[in-house]
């Protein structure tokens, strides 16, 4: 499939290692913030997702903290494995007067992991 | 796997031509958004439909439209191609927040 992210900042790490990927967020009212992470050829698979109202939220080898007074977002992933490499979005859920959401993509970082 | 179809998956247009794409959303889902993702980009929001109507858009031109249909299957068309038009068309089926993606039409204009 075709490639997403080629022009995109990447993050190189060793198999087993933790990874961080960084995110900043524009809008303050968000309500939610969510990670998405894209292989090639297919759609954004929802990973994590945190409320505005709290500053951490952890899954299964995944943890996000979020920092609203810098709007900031992060993605940590332990044991970092090869199945992980992907391009990963952050993405911010608006709601708007009329009843509709949108969610507002960043810009997105590939995680090459190398055996 | 989402639950989420689109078809095609893959099509090619000449510029000026017209075009149309389809989602199926996720069972009981009533509510589907379009985006449009440019390679190396992330994808940009174009409308979202919620139950037959459109109830919000994007900053995209007059002649992307869609329909959404009372089974909440929908439609993205886009008149009058230009080359910009080429990327990636995803759709997004949700219910109360959370949006489940499709895998998407790649679509090229030449």
């Amino acid at each position: 499939g075709e490639s997403v992210g080629l022009h995109l900042p990447t993050l190189s790490v060793q198999e087993g290692d933790n990874s961080i990927i960084n995110c900043a967020y524009s809008n303050s009212a968000s309500d939610y913030f969510i990670w998405y992470k894209q292989e090639s050829g297919k759609g954004p698979q929802f990973i994590i997702d945190i409320r505005s109202n709290m500053d951490k939220r952890q899954g299964q080898r995944v943890t996000v903290l979020l920092n609203k007074t810098v709007k900031h977002l992060s993605l940590q992933i332990a044991a970092t494995q090869p199945g992980d490499s992907a391009v990963y979005f952050c993405a911010e859920n608006t709601a708007f007067s009329g009843g509709y959401n949108k969610l507002i993509f960043g810009a997105g970082t590939r995680l090459a992991v190398h055996p | 796997e989402t639950g989420v179809t689109q078809s095609p998956t893959h099509l090619i247009k000449t510029r000026g031509q017209q075009v149309t794409l389809r989602c199926s959303s996720q069972s009981g889902h009533n509510t589907v958004s379009w985006y449009q993702q440019a390679l190396g980009q992330g994808p940009q929001f174009i409308f979202q439909y919620y139950r037959e109507e459109e109830n919000g858009r994007g900053n995209f031109p007059p002649r992307f439209s869609g329909l959404q249909f009372p089974n909440y299957s929908s439609e993205l068309n886009v008149n009058a191609l230009e080359l910009d038009d080429s990327a990636l068309y995803l759709c997004a089926s949700s219910s109360k927040g959370e949006q489940y993606f499709g895998p998407g039409t790649r679509l090229t204009v030449t």
